[in-house]
């Protein structure tokens, strides 16, 4: 069974500063792997997709990447914001679509 | 940890039929569940949010009487696609929340999701 994992569970850092999150993944054997944030009370928002054929993928401040042999990924954020702060999800499609664990982001003005 | 279950996790069904899928919250009474929709090779796509004994709040862009949510109880939550066709088909994933700001931050307890292939 697919088992993903992020570290850490929670981070704190200042404002403007730079962050990576991580994402590891058991199976290799996935169609993609997304990364969502998820703010209190509401659903899911997608960040990126990485096609399982991609290496990363960037959108304004965020960079993801995969590296799908070793089983991890990464979420790039550079110069964090405070409405950066929010819960991060990786979740990886294969037979069925897995989560990870979460990391609970909070950045400090 | 919660449970989150999802059934039927696999459905064919003849285009014009409608396709009933089930989300319940297995441990614990869910105040808020999530209905999203993957398409092939795209990203998740958050449908609808309902609330126990409310009625569901679409996204815009979701048809409601297309795609009804019902939300009867604390810990089931029905998607029925009605009069299915091809381009119905997709991933269908539910969540479940026990409720707002549960321990800190929003929890949200996922299913494993329904792949629905309409022929």
């Amino acid at each position: 069974k697919q088992e993903v994992t992020q570290i850490p569970a929670a981070l704190s850092v200042p404002e403007g500063e730079n962050l990576v999150l991580n994402c590891s993944f058991t199976d290799s054997a996935i169609y993609n792997l997304q990364w969502f944030r998820q703010d209190p009370g509401k659903g899911l928002t997608s960040l990126l997709l990485i096609q399982s054929s991609q290496r990363e993928q960037t959108s304004g401040r965020l960079n993801a990447s995969l590296d799908k042999s070793s089983g991890r990924s990464t979420l790039y954020i550079a110069a964090s914001q405070p409405g950066d702060s929010a819960t991060y999800l990786c979740a990886v499609t294969g037979n069925q679509f897995y989560f990870g664990t979460g990391t609970s982001l909070t950045v400090i003005p | 940890g919660a449970v989150v279950s999802q059934h039927p996790s696999r459905v064919i069904c003849k285009s014009g039929t409608s396709v009933k899928i089930e989300c319940r919250s297995l441990d614990f009474q869910a105040t808020t569940m999530f209905w999203y929709r993957q398409f092939p090779k795209k990203s998740l796509m958050l449908m609808a949010t309902s609330n126990e004994g409310s009625k569901a709040t679409y996204e815009q862009g979701v048809e409601k009487d297309k795609f009804l949510i019902n939300h009867a109880s604390l810990t089931l939550s029905t998607l029925t696609v009605t009069s299915a066709h091809p381009e119905d088909s997709s991933f269908y994933i539910c969540s479940a929340s026990p409720g707002a700001l549960a321990r800190g931050h929003n929890e949200q307890f996922f299913g494993p999701g329904t792949r629905l292939t309409v022929l």
